[in-house]
């Protein structure tokens, strides 16, 4: 148990519609990724905070957005969802730069 | 930006076999090198990491190997079990904080 909590497990909804993923980060690690994994695919990195603020942006879509509050749990939204977004979704937390990313289980989106 | 790639994509090894998987990353500041082990419906886990001020680190069945004159860097798993099997991601981070590039992954099966 790496200590990341995604929820949902699974979360299937139509085209055109918006949803939400949440991630808990392991106690004390400030920082919080998310990534992408489709079907066959690597991991693609979307976006990361530290502490509140975001701190990097990878190959995320317009559609999408993320924040992480106060208590450091971090959300997801994806909006006019499509079926190519279908994916695997990953949360990750890290306790700083010279630490290593420790995931959760995942949100496996299925948009039909 | 950082670029990892990752070989083989998929490796079919015999139970007790060893199995090596190479990395080789573009970004000459990149400064750590975790390797990551996904099982299926799982996140993936950390198994192991070097940090680019050492050449080797072995972990019972697991080594892994940085050559940083030729950026590239290799995970080693000896004597093979079925529970090995697994994809396997290997990622660099680079000089920008926390960001991490992701190997494509190989896909590893190990026969008995």
């Amino acid at each position: 148990d790496s200590g990341v909590t995604q929820t949902p497990k699974h979360l299937i909804t139509a085209t055109g519609q918006r949803v939400t993923l949440r991630c808990s980060p392991r106690s004390g690690d400030l920082s919080v990724y998310w990534y992408q994994q489709s079907l066959d695919q690597g991991l693609q990195f979307l976006i990361q905070y530290y502490n509140g603020e975001e701190r990097a942006k990878g190959n995320i879509l317009e559609r999408f957005s993320a924040q992480q509050f106060p208590d450091l749990h971090s959300e997801l939204n994806l909006s006019s969802l499509e079926l190519g977004d279908s994916a695997l979704y990953f949360c990750a937390s890290s306790a700083g730069d010279e630490s290593p990313l420790h995931f959760g289980n995942g949100t496996r989106l299925t948009v039909t | 930006g950082e670029n990892v790639e990752q070989h083989p994509s998929t490796l079919s090894v015999q139970e007790g076999d060893s199995a090596v998987i190479k990395c080789t990353y573009s970004d000459s500041a990149s400064n750590y090198f975790p390797w990551y082990k996904q099982e299926l419906g799982k996140g993936p886990q950390l198994i192991i990491d070097i940090r680019s001020n050492v050449g080797e680190k072995k972990d019972q069945r697991i080594a892994v190997t940085l050559n940083k004159t030729a950026k590239h860097f290799s995970l080693h798993i000896t004597e093979t079990q079925p529970e090995d099997s697994a994809v396997y991601f290997c990622a660099a981070k680079g000089d920008v904080w926390g960001k991490f590039q992701f190997g494509a992954g190989t896909q590893v099966v190990v026969t008995p």
